[in-house]
């Protein structure tokens, strides 16, 4: 089945410590984002690719890296910059129309 | 600024009532899309609006894309509990061809 993946589903980080994100897709898409979305509140993009190679900033990139060496791949680290990073985190990607998204990591920090 | 605005932000409902969500731009837009997001799930694409004055239905939502182009809504008639969500409102964003998503309208629906 084509879709978006994402993992784990759930992520405990310590303090200081950075962990990565996994997001794939096999929906040909050259374009992936990667959102962060806190308790009731709507979608903030942190960064975006259009291309292999080739990415962006958002709106809230501050303490988040990203890579694209793959089409099918976009992970996302959280650095220890990341001053607050409990959230619920969104992958998604799209192939010029509408976006399609993945299940969510929750990262919780302990 | 790039910003899409949309009211109300919650909204409760009796089961069996209407709901209506209203998304508004400062600019004009080329489309917007809405995106439903279960509780604890992730946002689902619904639907996209591109021409002026267009009006689409999905069962018992119905979309409406306004004459100027820069708002829309989204009305769900006799609501069930399996409206509830957040409803978000989506623009295109052709620098970088990102999505500008509205702050959503939580519906609770009561039984």
């Amino acid at each position: 089945d084509g879709g978006i993946t994402q993992s784990p589903k759930y992520l405990f980080r310590k303090e200081g410590q950075n962990v990565t994100l996994s997001c794939e897709q096999n929906l040909n898409h050259d374009a992936m984002y990667w959102y962060r979305q806190d308790p009731g509140q709507g979608l903030r993009l942190i960064y975006y690719s259009q291309i292999v190679n080739d990415f962006q900033k958002g709106d809230i990139a501050e303490g988040y890296s990203v890579s694209r060496e793959k089409k099918e791949s976009f992970p996302l680290t959280v650095t220890s910059a990341q001053k607050n990073p409990t959230a619920f985190y969104l992958c998604a990607s799209s192939g010029g129309g509408n976006a399609f998204f993945g299940q969510g990591t929750r990262l919780t920090v302990v | 600024g790039q910003q899409v605005m949309q009211i109300p932000q919650y909204q409760h409902v009796q089961e069996g009532e209407d709901f209506t969500t209203y998304c508004n731009s400062s600019t004009t837009l080329s489309n917007i899309q809405w995106y439903k997001q279960r509780p604890g799930g992730h946002p689902v694409f619904l639907i996209q609006l591109v021409k002026s004055g267009e009006v689409k239905k999905q069962k018992r939502l119905t979309f409406q894309f306004g004459e100027a182009k820069k708002n829309s809504s989204l009305h769900i008639t006799a609501t069930q509990t399996t409206d509830v969500g957040t409803y978000f409102c989506a623009k295109p964003h052709y620098y970088g061809q990102n999505f500008v998503f509205g702050p959503g309208t939580r519906l609770s629906v009561l039984p």
